[in-house]
């Protein structure tokens, strides 16, 4: 039964402190989406990958916000530092390119706090 | 600016009604509208999905209702019931930009018993 996965699934902070969020895509999906939810904004798209490089990050606060691909198999999500604003749960999805099949599929997602 | 204006942001109906959640759109160069579902404390899952060149979709109780020229689509749940009371999330995307979606604010349904 093939799934995204992410860890932690819960996350409390302190403001200041370095949060990473883990994602294991699919495997075999040659893309990465980084999305955090909350209820005022909703679902904002904050950075995916093609390949393992950066596609568009656009969406991702710059000055604390950092996305990477080590490899095929994880996604991070990192926030240095961490701000009470940052509160929300972000979700990982991943999808294949190239085929007519376009759909995302979502992880579990992380449900950050940061105090 | 929000590519994809969804309505109602909450919307209640009793089990066996027909809930109708709307999106709009302005992008012409969009052709792929998903819908996707989300149930408390998991992530959204793709429910049903449409391209422009149909007008209607239905997948069991699901049917998308697409208005090309209006620039509208809209979800209908028919014999709604209980267990479909979920988010929903309508989307957009283009084939210059295969899998980046614009998605709607979400709607919050509640189908009582």
């Amino acid at each position: 039964d093939a799934r995204v996965t992410q860890t932690p699934r819960h996350k409390v902070t302190e403001m200041g402190q370095e949060v990473t969020m883990r994602c294991q895509p699919i495997l075999g999906h040659n893309t990465v989406f980084w999305y955090r939810q909350t209820m005022m904004q909703g679902l904002e798209l904050l950075a995916y990958f093609r390949n393992r490089a950066p596609l568009d990050d656009s969406g991702m606060p710059k000055d604390r916000f950092s996305a990477e691909m080590p490899d095929a198999t994880l996604a991070t999500l990192k926030i240095q530092p961490s701000e009470p604003r940052d509160s929300a749960v972000y979700f990982c999805a991943s999808g294949l390119v190239g085929t007519t099949h376009n759909e995302q599929f979502f992880g579990p997602g992380t449900r950050l706090t940061v105090l | 600016q929000q590519q994809v204006k969804q309505s109602p942001q909450s919307l209640i109906v009793q089990k066996g009604g027909i809930p109708i959640i709307n999106c709009a759109y302005e992008n012409t160069a969009f052709d792929y509208f998903p819908w996707y579902q989300q149930f408390p404390g998991k992530g959204p899952a793709l429910l049903i999905a449409i391209r422009p060149d149909v007008s209607e979709k239905k997948e069991g109780r699901f049917t998308i209702s697409f208005n090309k020229s209006a620039k509208q689509f809209s979800l209908h749940i028919m014999d709604s019931q209980p267990g479909d009371s979920a988010t929903y999330f309508c989307a957009a995307s283009t084939e210059d930009n295969f899998n980046k979606f614009y998605f709607g604010s979400g709607t919050k349904l509640n189908v009582k018993p």
